[in-house]
């Protein structure tokens, strides 16, 4: 499985746009984006995914540049409910098991 | 539709005794997973499912047992539970179609080991 790389934590105040990077080199023809969103006390949720270009859905967009070393997870103006951490993986296709890092701990103030 | 849901939601353990922990999908998802997630710390897999029958060591396997006996169910065995097995323990499923291969996950099981 590609290795992903994104920052341990990200601080915001409501109302504004956040962006969280994630890095992968390594990503394979095969692999998609995947993002994942963890609130507290509770179990991960899949929020988006993409291969290139952009997607956006009711909850994120997701930006992919065409050579597929990063990409950018856009949360548009942010409220206290979208603390959380955000974990970026690069899923391939007819996986068996993923790796979770310890991703990324959003945290949105007042 | 419960989706992915979790027996027992808390759990206090005594050091040396043993419980089951159960899983129950009723989304007809062939895989499924047991994760356990430590303060601070990301999801580690400790064992999986590719179907009704089959079982898989993931990264954490040790102290735990597993058995998928029926395809909506993936209990969670730990036979002499030990205070380094007290986590929040996360089981999680998918389907076999499609791009996404989303994980539904359930609501978590909380154990405590003293």
């Amino acid at each position: 499985l590609a290795k992903t790389t994104q920052p341990i934590s990200m601080d915001s105040y409501e109302g504004q746009e956040v962006n969280i990077t994630c890095s992968h080199n390594n990503i394979a023809t095969n692999d998609y984006i995947t993002w994942y969103q963890q609130f507290p006390s509770q179990g991960p949720r899949f929020i988006i995914q993409g291969y290139k270009t952009k997607v956006t859905n009711e909850v994120a967009s997701l930006f992919i540049p065409a050579d597929r070393k990063s990409s950018t997870l856009s949360l548009p103006r942010v409220s206290l409910s979208d603390t959380a951490v955000y974990y970026c993986l690069a899923v391939p296709s007819g996986y068996s098991t993923l790796t979770f890092g310890k991703g990324t701990m959003l945290l949105v103030s007042p | 539709n419960a989706g992915v849901t979790q027996t027992p939601k808390f759990r206090v353990l005594k050091t040396g005794q043993s419980m089951t922990l159960l899983c129950a999908q009723d989304m007809n998802h062939e895989y499924m997973y047991w994760y356990r997630q430590d303060p601070g710390m990301g999801l580690r897999l400790i064992h999986y499912s590719v179907g009704e029958g089959t079982t898989a060591k993931g990264e954490v396997p040790d102290g735990y047992n597993v058995s998928r006996l029926k395809k909506q169910n993936f209990l969670l065995g730990l036979e002499s539970a030990a205070p380094s097995q007290t986590s929040v323990y996360f089981c999680a499923s998918r389907g076999g179609t499609g791009t996404a291969y989303e994980q539904y996950f359930g609501p978590g099981t909380r154990l405590t080991v003293t």
